[in-house]
């Protein structure tokens, strides 16, 4: 099984759409959970850490479910500018103070007119 | 906003050379990181680096890659005698304080001849 495992894609949305996505991940050790976008041959960049609580940042909301290790996404009211791909992140800590992000390998949204 | 600056954004190398990739992290920052991407991939951890010292490194991260923090700003990766494989895109992230965001550099474009 996949560390992190993301439906690739492409999600192709008129703007004005509400589009969900959904990632799922194996190591029940892992302690952080962000969502990142990346542009195409750029860096990843924050798009929001994950809380159990679940948590919102304007059309942006993210949830966290631990007992199923399962991660969504959902963006409402779709932008053109929202077309990237989404990065599912895992951070693991380990014992000896080092830790990692584990990536997924992203699921690619383009918005359409 | 700070940001993590890499340099150089293209290296172009020959098989068997060694190649340096450089990074100036945010400046409060105390974790580094390097990862790199293939084309087409997703996103792979190589090392973490705290406190002066490797805290955790990834399988892809042999006897001929190394670290270093030389003074008290850049943080680099060496790989001393490049393979056709190492071409990829190298990003350098850092983080503030445990569970926080890592953030990312713009990477460098490694291409080996």
């Amino acid at each position: 099984r996949k560390e992190v495992e993301q439906d690739p894609g492409p999600f192709n949305v008129p703007e004005g759409a509400t589009v969900a996505f959904n990632c799922t991940y194996s190591n029940s050790a892992s302690q952080s959970f962000f969502w990142y976008r990346q542009d195409c041959r750029k860096e990843p960049k924050l798009l929001m850490s994950v809380y159990s609580s679940g948590n919102e940042d304007g059309r942006f909301t993210a949830q966290l479910n631990r007992a199923s290790q399962y991660i969504s996404l959902l963006i409402r009211d779709s932008k053109l500018s929202d077309s990237a791909t989404y990065l599912c992140v895992v951070n693991i800590d380990f014992t000896g103070g080092g830790n990692k992000l584990t990536f997924g390998t992203g699921t690619q949204l383009k918005v359409e007119l | 906003e700070p940001e993590v600056t890499q340099t150089p954004s293209h290296q172009v190398t020959q098989m068997g050379q060694e190649v340096i990739l450089r990074c100036v992290p945010i400046s409060n920052h105390l974790y580094f990181y390097w990862y790199r991407q293939i084309l087409g991939q997703k996103v792979e951890f190589l090392v973490s680096f705290y406190n002066n010292e490797i805290s955790e490194k990834s399988e892809i991260f042999d006897d001929q890659f190394s670290v270093e923090r030389p003074d008290g700003s850049n943080f680099t990766l060496k790989i001393r005698s490049t393979k056709l494989e190492d071409s990829a895109m190298y990003f350098c992230a850092s983080m503030q304080a445990g569970n926080q965001p890592q953030h990312f550099g713009d990477g460098t474009r490694l291409s080996i001849l």
